[in-house]
């Protein structure tokens, strides 16, 4: 069983609706989880992290985690097709932040 | 800041040829990750250095491949010799610090290796 797991796709969304991705992790420890996009031929950059339990949220962007569950999800609001891109979760899984441990993305596509 | 910066953006070899790849980390970091992406495996870390030091080269396939970080701002990965199973994207992501830094990526090495 891979570390880190998500859905891979694609996932399509109409322009304006809500897209919510999902990812889980095997291991226990894990303190940090981030949310990484990457449009095609691009590398990854980071738009969200969280570290406890509950719901953070950044403008369109809300990042829920639940460790009891090993469960952590990125909700975007308003969906633009500029967000159209791969998602990636990324967790530490060596039980501090040095290292982090990537799914293998989630495709998503807005539709205009 | 110029962030992460690698060459080539793109490499095509023969099979059992030597590579190279190069990072340059943004200034005042102190951490540097190499990461290989493939459709199959996805992004996958192979090494990370912390202040010039190999912390951790478990995700280094096996010894055709080595990683170098000879100064503070600069590292190279070598696969000597070269198959077709490492074409791939290589990344190299540098961060400020050890503890929940954001990872700045640069814009990858596209290998392919014929």
């Amino acid at each position: 069983q891979k570390e880190v797991e998500q859905n891979s796709g694609p996932l399509s969304v109409p322009e304006g609706a809500i897209a919510s991705l999902n990812c889980t992790y095997s291991d226990r420890v894990s303190q940090s989880f981030f949310w990484y996009r990457q449009y095609s031929g691009k590398s990854p950059e980071l738009i969200m992290s969280i570290y406890s339990n509950g719901d953070k949220e950044d403008g369109r962007f809300t990042a829920q985690l639940n460790k009891a569950s090993q469960y952590v999800s990125l909700l975007i609001r308003d969906s633009q097709p500029s967000d159209s891109a791969t998602y990636l979760c990324a967790v530490d899984t060596s039980g501090s932040a040095r290292q982090l441990t990537f799914g293998s993305g989630t495709q998503l596509t807005v539709l205009p | 800041d110029a962030g992460v910066i690698q060459s080539p953006r793109h490499e095509v070899t023969e099979m059992g040829q030597e590579v190279t790849l190069r990072c340059k980390l943004i200034s005042g970091h102190n951490s540097l990750f190499w990461y290989r992406q493939t459709m199959m495996r996805g992004l996958e870390l192979l090494i990370y250095f912390n202040n010039n030091v190999p912390i951790d080269d478990s995700g280094m396939p096996e010894d055709r491949f080595s990683a170098k970080m000879p100064n503070a701002s600069f590292s190279t990965l070598k696969i000597q010799p070269s198959e077709p199973r490492d074409s791939a994207v290589y990344f190299c992501a540098s961060r400020r610090g050890q503890d929940n830094e954001k990872l700045f990526f640069g814009s990858g090495t596209q290998l392919s290796v014929l």
